[in-house]
C-alpha cells in the first residue's frame, strides 16, 4: 500500500523560507514522478511542482518559479519542497502526491500546513 | 488555454442523478482525473483517464468524454456522496491544472 507522510509545515514570517518533506512507503521512489499540490483556506487546489522519477526533470507553476525547490532522495525515499521568500499568498496545506505516470497526482498524502503570517 | 471550468456548485435530491462538468481546450488530447475531497481530508482519486475507476470506488461514479468536456456522473446519489470534486489534467508545459471545484449537495 502506498503511504505518503508529509512534515515540515509550521508558522513563518514573510519573506522567510521552510523546508517541507515528504516520505514514501509502498512503491518504487525512482519510477514515480512526485508532485507537491497545496490548498488554501477555503479554497481550490493549486498544482505546484513536479519532479520526475530519476529527479532529474523538474517544473514549476508560474507562482513559485524562482522561490520554491522541488528535490528528492532516492536513497531515503523523501520528496523535499526548500521555499524561499515566502509571501503571505503561500499560505496553503501542501499535499504530497505520487504517480506512475508524468504528472499524475494518484496516491496523495495528508498535507502539512504552512502558515505565512507576520 | 490551459484552465479547467467546473460549476462551482451542484445540487440534487437522495437517489437522483449527479452531473459534474469539467471544461477547456486542453481536454481534447488530454485525459481528466477526477478527484472526491472531504472536508479536513485529502483528495481521493475517484476517475482516471476519463473513464476508468479505480479499484474501491464505488460503480454509481462514472466518467464520460465528449471533446473538450469531460463529465463526472453520480448516479443514484447518496449523502456520503456529498464532498468537493475537483477534475485535474495536464498541459503541454510540463504542468498539472486543477478545476475550481464543485460542491455537490445531496439533500
Amino acid at each position: 500500500e502506498v503511504q505518503l507522510l508529509e512534515s515540515g509545515g509550521s508558522l513563518v514570517q514573510p519573506g522567510g523560507s521552510l523546508r517541507l518533506s515528504c516520505a514514501g512507503y509502498g512503491f518504487t521512489f525512482s519510477n514515480h514522478a512526485m508532485t507537491w499540490v497545496r490548498q488554501a483556506p477555503g479554497k481550490g487546489l493549486e498544482w505546484v511542482s513536479v519532479v520526475s522519477g530519476s529527479g532529474g526533470s523538474t517544473f514549476y507553476a508560474d507562482s513559485v518559479k524562482g522561490r520554491f525547490t522541488i528535490s528528492k532522495d532516492i536513497s531515503k525515499n523523501t520528496l523535499h519542497l526548500q521555499m524561499n521568500s515566502l509571501r503571505l499568498d503561500d499560505t496553503a496545506v501542501y499535499y504530497c502526491t505520487a504517480s506512475e505516470k508524468w504528472l499524475g497526482v494518484d496516491y496523495w498524502g495528508q498535507g502539512t500546513l504552512v502558515t505565512v503570517s507576520s | 488555454s490551459y484552465e479547467l471550468t467546473q460549476p462551482s456548485s451542484v445540487s440534487v435530491s437522495p437517489g437522483q442523478t449527479a452531473r459534474i462538468t469539467c471544461s477547456g481546450d486542453v481536454l481534447a488530447t488530454k485525459y481528466v482525473r477526477w478527484f472526491q475531497q472531504k472536508p479536513g481530508r485529502a483528495p481521493v482519486l475517484v476517475i482516471y483517464d476519463d473513464t476508468e475507476r479505480p479499484s474501491g470506488i464505488p460503480e454509481r461514479l462514472s466518467g464520460s468524454s465528449s471533446g473538450t468536456t469531460v463529465t463526472l456522473t453520480i448516479s443514484g446519489a447518496q449523502v456520503e456522496d456529498e464532498a468537493d470534486y475537483y477534475c485535474y489534467s495536464t498541459a503541454d508545459n510540463n504542468k498539472g491544472i486543477f478545476g475550481g471545484g464543485t460542491k455537490l449537495t445531496v439533500l
